[in-house]
């Protein structure tokens, strides 16, 4: 299994330009998540879907779209991506809460937006 | 509100030393704490939730409600242990695994 992935693992983009974020699990997981990891202020949540078909906003949801494609796939969209945006992100996927409340973190994307 | 606080950006100790990473969480109702780790180079992890009572790595942490303090404990550092260590908290409450986590604190072992 290779649990969460990520792509791309960096991308540069200038002030205005848009970009999405891919994730994807394996484990059959029905909550995905994105954070964002900046100097400082630790993971902070961006979005977060509990199951298939739904999102809701995290702690900082401001400039970011989310689609929760399927079950598996979880994407993060920067519109109009500023240089508030550069930052470490990572998708993370959780199991089901009879069974555990771990989450399970992909490699993160390093963005830096110019 | 819920809130996670770690009070050292830094902890720097030798090899062998006794190890204390310290994590106090603001919530109303019952908190489900973890401990997680990054390593250089790799994905975050899961190193021990409060509610397995677990030992792992040599790490241990206990919640004591009443300073509402989850801190992570080793006897003896090992320079493996250099990481960056996060505390987070899920309220029991909500109903759903959201996890509100701290600034984290960077471990460096020195040998």
């Amino acid at each position: 299994n290779a649990g969460v992935t990520q792509t791309p693992k960096f991308q540069v983009l200038k002030t205005g330009q848009s970009m999405t974020l891919q994730c994807a699990q394996d484990m059959n997981h029905n909550s995905m998540y994105w954070y964002r990891q900046d100097p400082g202020m630790g993971l902070r949540l961006i979005y977060y879907s509990a199951s298939e078909g739904t999102t809701d906003k995290g702690e900082v949801p401001n400039g970011y779209n989310v689609s929760r494609l399927n079950k598996r796939e979880f994407s993060l969209r920067l519109e109009s991506a500023a240089p508030s945006q550069t930052s470490v992100y990572f998708c993370a996927s959780g199991g089901a809460r009879a069974v555990s409340y771990e989450q399970y973190f992909g490699p993160g994307t390093r963005l830096t937006v110019t | 509100a819920q809130r996670v606080t770690q009070p050292e950006k830094l902890l720097s100790v030798f090899k062998g030393a006794p190890v204390e990473l310290k994590c106090n969480y603001s919530y109303s109702g019952s908190p489900e704490l973890f401990w997680y780790v990054q390593y250089s180079r790799q994905r975050l992890q899961l190193l021990l939730r409060h509610i397995s009572r677990e030992s792992i790595k040599g790490f241990t942490a206990d919640l004591n409600k009443g300073e509402t303090s989850f801190h992570l404990k080793k006897p003896f550092a090992q320079e493996e242990d250099s990481a960056m260590y996060y505390c987070a908290l899920r309220g029991v409450n909500t109903g759903f695994q959201k996890l509100v986590f701290g600034t984290g604190t960077r471990l460096l072992v020195s040998p």
